[in-house]
């Protein structure tokens, strides 16, 4: 079966310091991965896909991630944490069919 | 990208009762997604609206409970009928932004949500 999973319920990083959220997939075939980020009482905000090439990608706000195949990852990483990043972040991949699975999502807390 | 607007943004609904929620893009787009994302989970695809066709609809959502129109390539509703306490969710309207006609793997963008709540 086709899935996406974030084992993290919550990532707790203080001001300035590096980020990582964490997500593995299980897909079949070549698997196209996107990370969404959802604000307060807002709707989600696409960050970043990976579609084929460079196995690191670069996104918005600074944030990038890094497709490995031979883990079946994509984890989200910002060098420098900022206060504004706390937020809920979900991993998503195109399962083919128009379907988009999400994962639970990450809550994300920077401590000033 | 898209930018998609929802009405209502929130609402407080007594059980039996029905709400139906508008999503409005400005583009033209193909396809459209309604999700709900139920308090501190993710988001669950209701169904996929196509201008002109019945929507498809996900296993575990029926149309009687949820049905969607679709009069045009820029806009949908979402009525959630005879409503019960765990229809409270937050409903996300939701179409792909690629241009080129390919819809595989395109950036899917989001409305604001409308929050509903079911006394």
């Amino acid at each position: 079966a086709q899935s996406v999973a974030q084992p993290e319920d919550q990532v707790n990083v203080a001001e300035g310091n590096p980020l990582t959220v964490k997500c593995t997939y299980s897909v079949s075939g070549n698997p196209y991965l996107f990370w969404y980020v959802q604000y307060p009482n807002r709707g989600l905000q696409f960050l970043l896909k990976y579609i084929t090439g460079d196995n690191l990608v670069k996104g918005s706000y600074g944030f990038e991630a890094e497709f490995n195949k031979s883990q079946t990852s994509f984890h989200l990483k910002k060098p420098s944490a900022l206060v504004s990043d706390s937020a809920l972040y979900f991993c998503a991949v195109y399962t083919g069919g128009f379907k988009t699975i999400f994962g639970a999502g990450t809550r994300l807390f920077v401590k000033a | 990208s898209a930018v998609i607007s929802q009405k209502p943004s929130r609402d407080i609904c007594q059980r039996g009762t029905s709400l139906t929620i508008q999503c409005q893009v400005d583009s033209q787009v193909t396809m459209m997604f309604w999700y709900r994302q139920q308090p501190g989970q993710s988001l669950t695809l209701i169904a996929t609206a196509n201008q002109g066709s019945e929507a498809t609809y996900e296993s575990g959502f029926v149309i009687d409970k949820f049905p969607i129109s679709r009069p045009n390539l820029t806009f949908s509703t979402l009525t959630v009928s005879n409503m019960s306490p765990e229809d409270s969710s937050i409903y996300l309207c939701s179409v792909e932004g690629g241009t080129s006609g390919n819809p595989l793997g395109e950036t899917q963008y989001f409305g604001p949500g409308t929050r509903l709540l079911v006394l």
